[in-house]
């Protein structure tokens, strides 16, 4: 079975401190690994995916997540947080022997304080 | 269109009421899923089709829950004699590809259905 898991479903930093979002993922296979974001009253956006090719992967807004096999993790990093990061972050997986469909998990909230 | 389009933003159902959800997705995608994001929740599968076709409604949470798309582009989820506990955002995604599982998707900005 696929599912991630999402540790602290709040989380707090200051502006200018480093971002730490966790996720950890349970596959039978090797997964697709991916992180969304989602302001208010909006849809959700990608911020980056694992695809099996390099293992630190770089996407927007300054965000990079690092695939770690032996953890079984996809932890979410951003060196210097910024007001507009404060938003709702899911952390996804796909299979391929599965179906199309993500498996989401049950997001973290991102508070930035000035 | 640019993007994934949903209307309405809004439903206020009342309780046993039926309502109809519509996806506008990219124009050319192939790909078309619906989500289920209940209120402090990550979104849960409900269905998924391939142009026309309807080839994983696994999702559904029960038979008052049909999802059409008849011409491969336009969807509409139909939820039949609503319940409070459909309370909850709709999100329809689109992707230009099938069977890629390393793409991501579009998202709409979703329907938010209250039952009341």
């Amino acid at each position: 079975a696929q599912s991630v898991t999402q540790l602290g479903s709040h989380v707090s930093v200051s502006e200018g401190a480093l971002v730490l979002l966790r996720c950890n993922y349970s596959s039978s296979v090797p997964p697709y690994l991916f992180w969304y974001v989602q302001y208010p009253n909006q849809g959700l956006q990608l911020l980056l995916k694992y695809t099996s090719a390099a293992t630190l992967v770089k996407g927007i807004n300054g965000f990079e997540a690092e695939f770690k096999k032996s953890e079984t993790s996809f932890h979410l990093t951003k060196p210097s947080a910024h007001m507009s990061d404060a938003a709702e972050y899911f952390c996804a997986v796909r299979v391929s022997n599965t179906g199309n469909q993500f498996y989401f998990g049950t997001g973290t909230s991102l508070t930035v304080i000035p | 269109g640019a993007g994934v389009s949903q209307s309405p933003r809004y439903k206020v159902a009342k309780r046993g009421q039926d309502v109809a959800l519509r996806c506008d997705p990219i124009s050319g995608h192939v790909s078309l899923f619906w989500y289920q994001q209940a209120l402090g929740q990550g979104p849960e599968f409900l269905t998924y089709f391939q142009n026309e076709a309807q080839l994983d409604k696994s999702g559904l949470p029960s038979d008052r829950f049909f999802a059409e798309r008849p011409e491969g582009s336009v969807s509409t989820l139909k939820i039949q004699r609503t319940q409070q506990e459909d309370s909850a955002v709709y999100l329809c995604a689109s992707s230009p590809s099938v069977g890629q599982p390393s793409w991501g998707y579009t998202f709409g900005s979703g329907t938010r259905l209250t039952v009341v």
